[in-house]
This record gives C-alpha cells, structure tokens and sequence, in this order.
C-alpha cells in the first residue's frame, strides 16, 4: 500500500532563506508526482508535475526534483516571500490503480 | 479560461440528512474527481469519473456515490449523514484521457459540518 510522508510537518523561516520540503513515497511504481500548495480553507493549487520519466520541473522560484527509485521528490523554494507560507503537499498518481495518493502536508510560515 | 466550480461553498446538514454538492469543470476536461479533506485523515481519494463513468472508488461507504453528466459536471451524494462526514470536499479536474497522468485543477471546495 502506498504511504506518502512529508517532513517537516510545520516550518517557520525568516524572509528571504532558501528552502527544501520533503516528500517520501514507498513504491516507485508511479505515474507522476505533483505539488500543490493550499491557503488556510481553500482548495488546492498546483504549483509543478513531474512525469514518472522526468527528474525536476521548474517554475519561478520553485523547483522540483524527483528520485522515483528512491522514492523521494523535493521541493525547493527560493528566496522565500510572507506570500509562500501556505501547506505544502506531494501527491503521487498510483500506477495500476490510477488513484491519487496524498502526502501529510507541510504547513509553511514565512515571517518578514 | 473559468476554472472549476464548486457549489455550494459551505453548508450545514444535521445526522440522517443527504447531502448533493456539485461541481463543474474546466472547460474541456474529461475527468472529474472527488477528495474528502479532514484535519486527521488528510486528504482522501473518493472516486474518479471520466465520460460519464465511475473509473475509480476509494475506500469509502455505500453512503457515498457520484455521477457525472454527459457535460462533464459533476455530483456527489452523502446519505444518511454522520457527524463524521463533516469535512471540506474537494473537486478536481483534469484533461487527461485515459489515466489520471494530467495535472490537477481543484476547486474552492464545499464545506460540509453535520451536526
């Protein structure tokens, strides 16, 4: 069963540090990777998708790595603006089955 | 370019209520699917439709069904609510054919306390 972890859970930064989030997934076989950021009550916002083929996407300050055989994707934000804190989350779209499986999130505050 | 549409935003049901919230997707997308959002679960999957066919389940009750219509809109149902039902449900679309290999478009979400 596929089980996907983010750490850390929560993050507190000053403005303008560099930053990574982590995700971890135990089985390789998938389809893609996405990250999402979602505000206090809303919905979700992607933000980059990474093909099972592919090794990073970039986007603006934001960029996405993915090691599907280590079952590990990063998310890198460069300097980091009040405007990015928000929870972070990693899903994984599940070869065979088609499901979308949602990592636990990383809630994100920058401080000015 | 409309992005997805839920309705409504936020309601208030008690125990034993059903429950239909709706959603319309982007323009041109195929594929809806449905999440349940809460503080101690996470975000779950419910089920997938795409051309008017359910294409996946989750791992929830009968209670819980859908539809999709031949425009691509989107219903689901909660009967016979429990004071756990309550949540943030969360509709995606996606342009993707024949797996969910596309990116994911969500809506604002419906709300959901059961009293």
């Amino acid at each position: 069963k596929q089980e996907v972890t983010q750490i850390p859970a929560a993050l507190s930064v000053p403005e303008g540090e560099n930053l990574v989030l982590n995700c971890s997934f135990t089985d390789s076989a998938i389809y893609n990777l996405q990250w999402f950021r979602q505000d206090p009550g809303k919905g979700l916002t992607s933000l980059l998708l990474i093909q099972s083929s592919q090794r990073e996407q970039t986007s603006g300050r934001l960029n996405a790595s993915l090691d599907k055989s280590s079952g590990r994707s990063t998310l890198y934000i460069a300097a980091s603006q009040p405007g990015d804190s928000a929870t972070y989350l990693c899903a994984v779209s599940q070869l065979n089955t088609d499901k979308l499986i949602f990592g636990t999130g990383t809630r994100l505050q920058v401080f000015p | 370019k409309a992005g997805v549409t839920q309705t409504p935003r936020y309601l208030i049901k008690t125990r034993g209520q059903q429950v239909t919230l709706s959603c319309s997707p982007i323009s041109g997308h195929r594929s809806v699917s449905w999440y349940q959002q809460t503080p101690g679960q996470g975000l779950q999957f419910l089920f997938e439709y795409f051309s008017e066919t359910q294409r996946n389940k989750g791992n929830f009750p009968g209670r819980f069904s859908g539809r999709q219509f031949s425009n691509s809109r989107s219903e689901m149902n909660v009967s016979t609510l429990e004071l756990g039902d309550s949540a943030l449900y969360l509709c995606a679309s996606s342009l993707a054919e024949g797996r969910i290999t596309g990116e994911l478009f969500f809506g604002e979400g419906s709300r959901l306390t059961v009293l």
